[in-house]
């Protein structure tokens, strides 16, 4: 079974600061990995997934995010917080193996961020 | 493109009526998932279809809720007899490569 945790529910920044976003997860198998971004009364988009190569991905919106295999996580990072960036992120894995062509995708709880002016 | 379209966006019901929400997938994709969201729980998988078969409908909560996938281009999840705790935000999403998300019905059983 896979699993995914975000440290921390809720995210405070100032505008131009480091954004960090946790993620760990847990998979018997390499995984797929993906943020998702969820702006008020709208649906998920992504925003950057690992599948294979370079551990460094980068997404839209100068975020990105590197797959640390040792350390099992997918920390989301941004070099400096807009306003526009406020928004609740979810982390996601997906058992690469799900069968019938397709994934699952395991979500977390979600990390809801705040930029402050 | 018009990506995944959900109806209605909003949904007002008593208790004890049928609810029926509805999805469009991208034309193409594959696989369809329904989610629901509430802020207990957060997003929860309740059923995908892979080519219109379900394939794992695990996440159904109970036998109120029932999901069909008629044809390639549609699919309805059903709630019969809601319940107020069935009140959440739910998701359709399709799938070839990566997922899309339909914008959400917002449920409120009353």
């Amino acid at each position: 079974a896979q699993s995914v945790t975000q440290l921390g529910s809720h995210v405070s920044v100032s505008e131009g600061a480091l954004v960090l976003l946790r993620c760990n997860y847990s998979s018997s198998v390499p995984p797929y990995l993906f943020w998702y971004v969820q702006y008020p009364n709208q649906g998920l988009q992504l925003l950057l997934k690992y599948t294979t190569g370079a551990t460094l991905v980068k997404g839209i919106n100068g975020f990105e995010a590197e797959f640390k295999k040792s350390e099992t996580s997918f920390h989301l990072t941004k070099p400096s917080a807009h306003m526009s960036d406020a928004a609740e992120y979810f982390c996601a894995v997906s058992d690469r193996r799900s069968g019938a062509g397709s994934y699952q995708l395991t979500f977390g709880k979600g990390t809801k961020l705040s930029v402050i002016p | 493109d018009a990506g995944v379209i959900q109806s209605p966006r909003h949904e007002v019901t008593e208790m004890g009526q049928e609810v029926t929400l509805r999805c469009k997938p991208i034309s193409g994709h594959n696989s369809l998932f329904w989610y629901r969201q509430t802020m207990m729980r957060g997003l929860e998988l309740l059923i995908y279809f892979n080519n219109n078969v379900p394939i794992d409908d695990s996440g159904m909560p109970e036998d109120r809720f029932s999901a069909k996938m008629p044809n390639a281009s549609f699919s309805t999840l059903k709630i019969q007899p809601s319940e107020p705790r069935d009140s959440a935000v739910y998701f359709c999403a399709s799938s070839s490569y990566g997922y899309t998300f339909g914008s959400g019905t917002r449920l409120t059983v009353v």
